[in-house]
């Protein structure tokens, strides 16, 4: 049974801080990593994709990546009202379920002004 | 604007009634999905199509059937269904290249069902 854990929050934190979301996973030869966002009512935006072990920076968000532990992480930095939100981590089945996405339960974010 | 359209937007429907959902996506994917959303709940894969064919059947009722007449439309047909079956219905849609990896997903904005 493969699962992936998130923290269900909610968090919150002011206008300007940085968000930091945590995600762990259980199958240890999952590949393929993603951050979806899913604001209240609408479907889920993929925000950011991993494969490599370490840091991935696009403008605001960073994704990070440690494998040993089985751990993968969104930081949002210099944090918005329009970021509040709920964040789902994503992990690629393998074999059998390759093709198949498992997602978390997602955490909800809420940036404060 | 998602290139991939869920219809309806919202449904409501009786026990006995016989709907379908619709999705339609104009990305030139070759793989589509129905997920199934409900509260506190992650998303739950239903049913996965790759070229076509149906590839992963995630022991879902047969009150659900999936239909996917080409690459660009997928159905889910909805007969005899449940109160619990009340949720958000989502298709996504992604590019299978042959690789260890798949690509993310896109998914659309999804069907709300209420069963009553």
């Amino acid at each position: 049974q493969k699962e992936v854990e998130q923290n269900s929050g909610p968090l919150s934190v002011p206008e300007g801080a940085i968000a930091s979301l945590n995600c762990t996973y259980s199958d240890r030869g999952s590949q393929s990593f993603f951050w979806y966002r899913q604001y209240s009512g609408k479907s889920p935006e993929l925000i950011m994709f991993i494969y490599s072990n370490g840091d991935k920076e696009d403008g605001r968000f960073t994704a990070q990546l440690n494998k040993a532990s089985q751990y993968v992480s969104l930081l949002i930095r210099d944090s918005q009202p329009s970021d509040s939100a709920t964040y789902l981590c994503a992990v690629n089945g393998r074999g059998s379920t390759l093709g198949r996405l498992y997602f978390g339960r997602g955490t909800q974010l809420t940036v404060w002004p | 604007e998602t290139g991939v359209t869920q219809t309806p937007r919202h449904l409501v429907m009786g026990m006995t009634n016989k709907k379908s959902l619709k999705c339609e996506q104009h990305l030139g994917h070759n793989a589509m999905y129905w997920y199934k959303q409900s509260a506190k709940k992650p998303l739950e894969l239903m049913f996965v199509y790759s070229y076509e064919k149906l590839s992963i059947n995630e022991s879902v009722p047969s009150r659900f059937s999936p239909e996917c007449p080409n690459s660009s439309h997928l159905f889910l047909h909805l007969h005899t269904l449940q109160p619990e079956d009340s949720a958000l219905y989502l298709c996504a849609s992604s590019q299978d290249r042959g690789r260890s990896m798949p690509y993310g997903y896109t998914f659309g904005s999804g069907t709300r069902l209420t069963v009553v």
